[in-house]
């Protein structure tokens, strides 16, 4: 099935540094979501975009959808080691059934103490 | 608040055998609900998803099958288990409301068939 392109694949930083991922969709989208998974947890939701050029932040996280509507990123501010996990975008488009998500394969992030 | 249980936590399961997975959300009513399957730590397969009772899509051709016999709870099965069944199982729901149709995910119930 259709899949976002989700980048990086795999991040290892040291504590404090800044983390940037991104997601790109070959088509428009009217909603973007970031999602974190810790090891053997169901993913948890991190922030939602709705409108394009939104920009939102939770905490140290900030995320914002794309002006294009095609994509969006996720930003962490001075990272700390429980930040470690998978990060996924997944985003709907305005076409076919909205019911579905489309997911990104994951950024996973590890944090050097 | 609306919580979403899955059991088993963990299944270790021989080839050929059957299965039976159970989510079920409380606090909320007529909700989207959805199974996924993740392989290797990366990448939701969504499997199923059902928006009532007994009204059950399936997205990929496979040895599974799901049924929602009441309106909070959604059950994902198999007659006969296949090696490559072995995943990450996860449960979400969601209500529709505009655009505002975000998932949430349950603890998941992790697969080993042997």
């Amino acid at each position: 099935g259709q899949q976002l392109n989700q980048s990086p694949q795999s991040m290892f930083i040291q504590e404090g540094e800044d983390v940037s991922m991104n997601c790109t969709s070959s088509s428009i989208f009217n909603t973007w979501l970031w999602y974190k998974q810790d090891p053997g947890e169901g993913p948890v939701l991190l922030i939602a975009l709705y409108k394009a050029g939104e920009l939102t932040s939770n905490g140290r996280l900030t995320a914002q959808f794309g002006t294009t509507r095609k994509d969006s990123f996720l930003n962490i501010s001075a990272s700390i080691p429980s930040d470690v996990g998978i990060y996924f975008c997944a985003g709907r488009s305005n076409a076919g059934n909205n019911r579905k998500l489309i997911w990104g394969l994951g950024t996973s992030l590890a944090v050097n103490p | 608040s609306q919580t979403i249980h899955q059991w088993p936590a963990t299944l270790v399961q021989p080839v050929g055998s059957p299965l039976s997975l159970e989510c079920t959300v409380e606090g909320t009513s007529n909700p989207n609900l959805y199974w996924y399957r993740q392989a290797a730590g990366r990448g939701l397969q969504l499997l199923f998803y059902s928006i009532g009772i007994d009204q059950i899509s399936s997205e990929v051709p496979q040895n599974l099958s799901a049924s929602r016999p009441q309106d909070r709870q959604f059950i994902l099965s198999s007659k006969k288990l296949l090696l490559s069944d072995s995943g990450f199982y996860l449960c979400a729901w969601s209500k529709l409301a505009g655009f505002t149709d975000t998932q949430y995910f349950g603890p998941g119930t992790r697969l080993t068939v042997l």
